[in-house]
C-alpha cells in the first residue's frame, strides 16, 4: 500500500549544487503537487501538475523546476541550491477532494 | 489574495480536556473550500475534513467537530476528550478553485501544534 513515495528522505547540499527530488504515486491520480514546509509558515505550493506532460507555477516557484513525463512521477529540481531552500519538501497527489501526501524530504543547504 | 491565519502556534492540554483550534480565512470568492489536515510526528499530512462555502452546517466525526461561520470567516476545529494520540500539528487550508478546474491548490495556515499530556 505505497500511496505517495518520496525519495530521498534526507539530503544535505552545498550552496550551488543541484539535485532532483522524486515523487511517485501508485493511485493513478491526475493531479500532483510540490509543497515546502517552513516553521510557522505552513505549507506553500511550489509547482503543480494537472496531468501528464503539464506543469504550472505555484506560490513560490523561483529556484525550482519540475517535470511530469509520466503520470505517476513528479520530479522537483533545484538547479543551484541556496540556503533559503533549506526546508522540508512534501509531494502530494489527488484525484478528487483530498490530497494524499508523501512523508517528506528534509533538505539542508549549507 | 487568499490567506489563512491560525493564531495559536501551540496548545498544551492534559488528556481528556477539550481543545479548540482557531482558523480565520480571507478570500474574495463566494465559492471556496476549507480543509483541515493533521500532521502527526511521523510527518505525513492526513486529510480530516473538507467543507464548501455553501455548507455551513457544523460537522461531528467521533471526537472531532468543526464549526464553520461565514459571518466571521472562521472554520474552527474542536477535539473533545483529547488523547495522547491527538498530539500533532493541525493545519487549516483554503482553496478558491474546485479541484476539477485546477486541482487542489491549497493555501495553508501556519499550523497549530497540539500537545496532549497524559
Amino acid at each position: 500500500n505505497a500511496g505517495v513515495t518520496q525519495t530521498p528522505k534526507f539530503r544535505v547540499l552545498k550552496t550551488g549544487q543541484s539535485m532532483t527530488l522524486l515523487c511517485a504515486q501508485d493511485m493513478n491520480h491526475e493531479y500532483m503537487y510540490w509543497y515546502r514546509q517552513d516553521p510557522g509558515m505552513g505549507l506553500r505550493l511550489i509547482h503543480y501538475s494537472v496531468g501528464e506532460g503539464t506543469t504550472a507555477k505555484g506560490e513560490v516557484p523561483d529556484g525550482y523546476n519540475v517535470s511530469r513525463l509520466k503520470k505517476q512521477n513528479f520530479l522537483l529540481g533545484l538547479e543551484s541550491a541556496a540556503p533559503s531552500q533549506t526546508s522540508v519538501y512534501f509531494c502530494a497527489s489527488s484525484s478528487g477532494e483530498k490530497l494524499f501526501f508523501g512523508s517528506g524530504t528534509q533538505l539542508s543547504v549549507l | 489574495a487568499q490567506k489563512v491565519t491560525q493564531a495559536q502556534t501551540e496548545i498544551s492540554v492534559v488528556e481528556k480536556e477539550d481543545v479548540t483550534l482557531d482558523c480565520v480565512y480571507e478570500t474574495r470568492d463566494t465559492t471556496y473550500y476549507l480543509f483541515w489536515y493533521k500532521q502527526p510526528p511521523s510527518g505525513e499530512l492526513v486529510f480530516l475534513i473538507r467543507r464548501n462555502s455553501f455548507d455551513e452546517q457544523n460537522e461531528i466525526s467521533g471526537r472531532y467537530s468543526w464549526n464553520f461561520q461565514k459571518s466571521t470567516s472562521s472554520f474552527n476545529f474542536t477535539i473533545t476528550a483529547s488523547q495522547v494520540v491527538d498530539s500533532a500539528v493541525y493545519f487549516c487550508a483554503l482553496s478558491e478553485e474546485h479541484f476539477k478546474a485546477a486541482g487542489n491548490k491549497l493555501t495553508f495556515g501556519g499550523g497549530t501544534r497540539v500537545l496532549v499530556k497524559p
